[in-house]
């Protein structure tokens, strides 16, 4: 069965470098998550959007935006990066409803040096 | 809020024997709680959910858990670990915002099975 695809798998980023995540849903799934996940820590979550549209909104940095495109992939910018940026960067995908499970991608590495 | 406690930073458990991760959750309204694995430099990978119904809820890999509201508690479960289910394991709760269902996650459980 088809997964959630993330890329780049790992990135390697200097200080106040951009970054852009890749987010490829599973298909017909028309809700994407982002999630951030320090070392040692929970993930936490980012921003979501349904049907192209943010939905919702947490503790994301104003330097990071995130956009759904048409074919429902998802993007998450980062500018003027910094070192606590570091983490595992998860997206997931679900169809709309309430009840329907998150199926996550495998995460995107990213190391700010 | 809602909000999620796994009370315990590891369980160490031996092979063969049933283990118990334990999580507790605090919500307004009808909980929607879910169970998911972290195998190292891996994504999560869903267990289990519990939404309404019977309070006993089987998912993968032989993973159960047990649903109590008077305990606010959602207790992950196996009769018999395997090595290979040592791994870190979340609680989630889904958080109503707007309808849409992002996850609140415990701080994580290490579970470890020895051989």
């Amino acid at each position: 069965a088809a997964g959630v695809i993330q890329s780049p798998r790992h990135l390697i980023k200097e200080k106040r470098e951009t970054a852009t995540l890749k987010c490829y849903p599973i298909p017909r799934h028309d809700t994407v998550y982002w999630y951030q996940q320090g070392p040692g820590q929970d993930p936490q979550f980012l921003i979501s959007f349904y049907e192209k549209m943010q939905s919702d909104k947490g503790s994301i940095p104003d330097r990071f935006s995130a956009q759904q495109f048409s074919d429902y992939h998802s993007e998450l910018n980062m500018s003027s990066l910094e070192l606590g940026d570091s983490a595992l960067y998860f997206c997931a995908s679900c169809t709309s409803g309430g009840y329907n499970e998150q199926f996550f991608g495998p995460g995107t590495r990213l190391t700010v040096l | 809020a809602q909000s999620v406690a796994q009370p315990e930073d590891q369980v160490n458990v031996a092979e063969g024997n049933p283990l118990t991760v334990k999580c507790t959750y605090s919500v307004s309204g009808n909980p929607y709680l879910f169970w998911y694995v972290q195998y190292p430099n891996r994504g999560l990978q869903f267990l289990l959910k519990y939404i309404t119904g019977d309070n006993l809820v089987k998912g993968s890999y032989g993973f159960e858990a047990e649903f109590n509201k008077s305990q606010t508690s959602f207790h992950l479960k196996k009769p018999s670990a395997l090595v290979s289910d040592s791994a870190l394991y979340f609680c989630a709760v889904r958080a109503l915002s707007g309808g849409y269902n992002k996850l609140i996650f415990g701080a994580g459980t290490r579970l470890a099975v020895h051989p």
